[in-house]
């Protein structure tokens, strides 16, 4: 089945500092979602990108739609410790939603 | 009001034990899952439900099998469990097609 790779599985930031995880499959995607999943929390969707190219913000953090719908990138400008969590993207068609393994951001203070 | 509430929290059980883990949306969406969250926070989707008749069932133990009395509950039985069992499990319901999935508050399973 459809797959998307996110990396980095990790990323440890002095708070400040910005933060991007990206995501791709090798076939094009209809949509890509993002959500956040805080320590000892569920996921809490973020955003849907669904137009080729497509860039949405919110507050600090950017969302991009590749050009070829085959890739997306979540950018944090200046974390706080407040991001701290796993971010997830996660691909949605006629199937569950299927998502990338995520990645972990740490913030240190 | 929870819009997806899961119970038990937390559920601590002997291998080869029969556990049961509810699921209940007041979204009116007519499409639930399950995932399995392993301890690397790998979300694994396990099953899928629409208008109670499974659609797609990935390849997961039949010692699983999800059933679901009505459009707003999906619950998940687990037989004869194994410490390989051991996870956080998220219920999670959206509408067939729509936009966000919302997400239960999760079950830590623990087997002994």
């Amino acid at each position: 089945g459809q797959q998307v790779m996110q990396i980095p599985q990790y990323q440890h930031v002095q708070e400040g500092e910005d933060f991007t995880t990206y995501c791709n499959s090798s076939t094009t995607l209809s949509n890509i979602q993002w959500y956040k999943q805080r320590p000892g929390g569920h996921p809490v969707f973020l955003i849907q990108l669904v137009k080729s190219g497509e860039v949405k913000k919110q507050k600090r953090l950017t969302f991009q739609f590749g050009e070829a719908k085959k890739n997306s990138s979540l950018h944090i400008t200046a974390t706080q410790t407040t991001d701290v969590g796993t971010y997830f993207c996660a691909y949605s068609g006629n199937t569950p939603l299927v998502f990338g393994k995520g990645t972990r951001l740490s913030v240190i203070a | 009001d929870t819009a997806v509430s899961q119970t038990p929290k937390y559920l601590v059980t002997q291998m080869g034990n029969d556990k049961s883990i509810k699921c209940e949306q007041n979204l009116g969406h007519d499409t639930m899952y399950w995932y399995k969250q392993d301890s690397k926070k790998f979300l694994k989707i396990m099953f899928s439900y629409n208008n109670k008749e499974l659609i797609i069932n990935e390849t997961v133990p039949n010692r699983f099998s999800p059933k679901s009395p009505d459009k707003a509950h999906l619950n998940l039985h687990i037989n004869s469990l194994e410490l390989g069992d051991s996870a956080v499990y998220f219920c999670a319901s959206r509408i067939q097609g729509g936009t966000e999935a919302f997400f239960g508050q999760g079950t830590r399973l623990t087997v002994v």
